[in-house]
């Protein structure tokens, strides 16, 4: 399996525009989620979603940041519009046996976010 | 709300020692923890898992251990070599009232392991 496939690696946008970030959850995987990794709070999580329906979206900054997942293989975390202080790596992470004393957690690459 | 805390924030050790490295939490009643390892640019591995009925796990050189009733856990990283340079990131299940995760982790801020030749 290739891991989790995330899109794009970087991506530099100015203000104002609209920032779509896409992922591919290893196959098989019922949980996705989007973290977010800054120097000053560390990973944070935005959304999480089981068996492709949102369960928990509290972290998600503000009405600016919407996810979707459509399908088991796929999901995007949209900004729009995007600011400066949205610049970060955004992560994207699968599950198996997500809620399970046996849980592992496997992460993409990341995309490098930077809003001028 | 689950607390996570790593100590040291930063480590440099000569190649060769043994070290330690510290996480605690506030929320005693998780069912596993989990150390993972971050490279620069890259993504989270996951390195060990320890159930809540275990004690210990290990995986070579790393061996975690788990202390639910004082909230401790530690990775001990044995005989560090230069590629073992990396932040270690400890995370555990941020459960909801009816002690369900859905896999959400709460992460530490990581302890950022320099091992110099």
């Amino acid at each position: 399996d290739a891991g989790v496939i995330q899109s794009p690696r970087h991506e530099v946008t100015e203000m104002g525009q609209e920032v779509t970030l896409r992922c591919k959850p290893i196959s098989g995987h019922n949980s996705l989620f989007w973290y977010r990794q800054t120097m000053m709070r560390g990973l944070e999580l935005l959304i999480y979603f089981n068996n492709n329906v949102p369960i928990d979206d509290s972290g998600m900054p503000e009405d600016r940041f919407s996810a979707k997942m459509p399908n088991a293989s796929f999901s995007t975390l949209k900004i729009q519009p995007s600011e400066p202080r949205d610049s970060a790596v955004y992560f994207c992470a699968s599950s198996f046996e997500a809620g399970t004393d046996n849980e592992k957690l496997f992460f993409g690459s990341g995309t490098q976010l930077s809003v001028l | 709300k689950q607390e996570v805390t790593q100590i040291p924030a930063a480590l440099s050790v000569p190649e060769g020692e043994n070290l330690v490295l510290n996480c605690s939490f506030t929320d005693s009643a998780i069912y596993n923890l989990q150390w993972f390892r971050q490279d620069p640019g890259k993504g989270l591995t996951s390195l060990l898992l320890i159930q809540s009925s275990q004690r210990e796990q290990t995986s070579g050189r790393l061996n975690a251990s788990l202390d639910k009733s004082s909230g401790r856990s530690t990775l001990y990283i044995a005989a560090s070599q230069p590629g073992d340079s990396a932040t270690y990131l400890c995370a555990v299940p941020d459960q909801d009232a009816g002690g369900t995760s859905y896999g959400k982790l709460t992460f530490g801020q990581g302890t950022i392991l320099t091992v110099h030749p």
